[in-house]
Order: structure tokens, then C-alpha cells, then sequence
């Protein structure tokens, strides 16, 4: 089965501070994702890497950045956390092309 | 970008009956996946099906690309089945995702 890790279930954090989620996946999967998921507003798409070091803008990068040092990890990074970024954050991997996403269990951000 | 719309936005259902969950988008797509999310938020894929016909147990989904909308079937639900369905479509690996319909399975 294929296995997708977020480091933290539960974050905490304060305005300004510089925020890192790390993702891993253990299928050598050439595509990551990072979503980020309100209610109301369902599941949208931040930023993906289809190889290492490479990386797209999703529909609402602003205020994040990503790296893609090695292909089994994925960061999302938040320069300067910010109220409007309390959210729940999604990882996914898949292969090229059309084939199913898998997602991690997520991280719930709350930045006071 | 591809707008998906989900129907209905809830349903209740009775332990042991069967639904159908619709999914229409506006462009067309060569990617086109169903999720659950349980109440405990972990998304599981249930599908990926963009044309065709598929059956995983008791869940089935038809996909019509030429019409632009995909079913999901749940036959006989059980109280696991209860979360939020989503239908997630795109071109290649860029996905937009639905709402999503939240089913209720009473016991």
C-alpha cells in the first residue's frame, strides 16, 4: 500500500513565524501535491512538483513556497505564518500523468 | 478552471440502502477520481475512473466523459460508508475538486 507521511497531525503557531510541513512517501511516486482544505471551500491546490527540484503554482500559492530536494519529500513553507493561512493541509503523491492520488492524513495549521 | 459541481450536497441515508452521487464538470478531462474522507478527515481513494465503468464491492462508479458528469453507486450503505464523497477531475495531474456530498448512514 502505498504510504503518505505528514510529520505533525497538529500544529500551533504564531503570526510572523516561518512555518515548515513535511511530507514523505514511500512509492517513488514522480508527482506531489500540497492542498489546503476549508470548509466551505473544499480542497485547493497550492503547489505540485512533478520531479525533483522541479515545482508549478497551484490556484492559491500566494504567501507559500515548496522544495523538492529529494523524491520521496515534499515541503510546503509559509515565510510568514499568517491568520488567513489557519487551515487543514493535504499531501498527495501519484505517478505521471492521469493515475490516483493518495493522500496523507493531513496537518491541522492554527496560526494565532 | 474546470468547474465541478457535486449533487445532492447532503443525503441521509438508512443502514442497508443504496444512493446514487452525481458529479458534472465543464470541460473536458482524461482524469477523473472519487474520494472518501471519513470523519477523521484521512482521504481515501476510491476510484479512478475517467471513462467507463468500475466496481469495488459494493461501490460502483460510471463515468460519460462525452456527457461531462460521473456516478457514484453505494449499494446496501453501512454506518463506515458515512463521510464526505468527492469527485476530483482534470487534465492530466492538475485536479479541481467538487464540494463534495456528505452522506449520513443511520443505524
Amino acid at each position: 500500500d502505498v504510504k503518505v507521511t505528514q510529520s505533525s497531525r497538529y500544529l500551533v503557531k504564531r503570526t510572523g513565524e516561518k512555518v515548515f510541513l513535511e511530507c514523505v512517501q514511500d512509492m517513488d511516486h514522480e508527482n506531489m501535491f500540497w492542498y489546503r482544505q476549508d470548509p466551505g471551500l473544499g480542497l485547493r491546490l497550492i503547489y505540485f512538483s512533478y520531479d525533483v527540484k522541479m515545482k508549478e503554482k497551484g490556484d492559491i500559492p500566494e504567501g507559500y513556497s515548496v522544495s523538492r530536494e529529494k523524491k520521496e519529500r515534499f515541503s510546503l513553507i509559509l515565510e510568514s505564518a499568517s491568520t488567513n493561512q489557519t487551515s487543514m493541509y493535504l499531501c498527495a503523491s501519484g505517478t505521471g500523468g492521469g493515475s490516483p492520488l493518495h493522500f496523507g492524513n493531513g496537518t491541522r495549521l492554527t496560526v494565532t | 478552471g474546470i468547474q465541478v459541481e457535486q449533487s445532492p450536497p447532503d443525503l441521509i441515508l438508512q443502514e442497508g440502502a443504496n444512493s446514487t452521487l452525481r458529479c458534472n464538470f465543464s470541460d473536458s478531462v482524461n482524469n477523473l477520481q472519487w474520494f472518501h474522507q471519513n470523519p477523521w478527515g484521512q482521504l481515501i481513494n476510491l476510484f479512478y475512473i475517467p471513462s467507463g465503468t468500475k466496481q469495488n464491492g459494493r461501490l460502483s462508479a460510471t463515468t460519460v466523459a462525452t456527457e461531462r458528469y460521473s456516478l457514484l453507486y453505494i449499494s446496501s450503505s453501512q454506518t463506515t460508508d458515512s463521510g464526505v464523497y468527492f469527485c476530483a477531475v482534470g487534465k492530466d495531474y492538475k485536479l479541481s475538486f467538487g464540494a463534495g456530498t456528505t452522506v449520513t448512514v443511520r443505524a
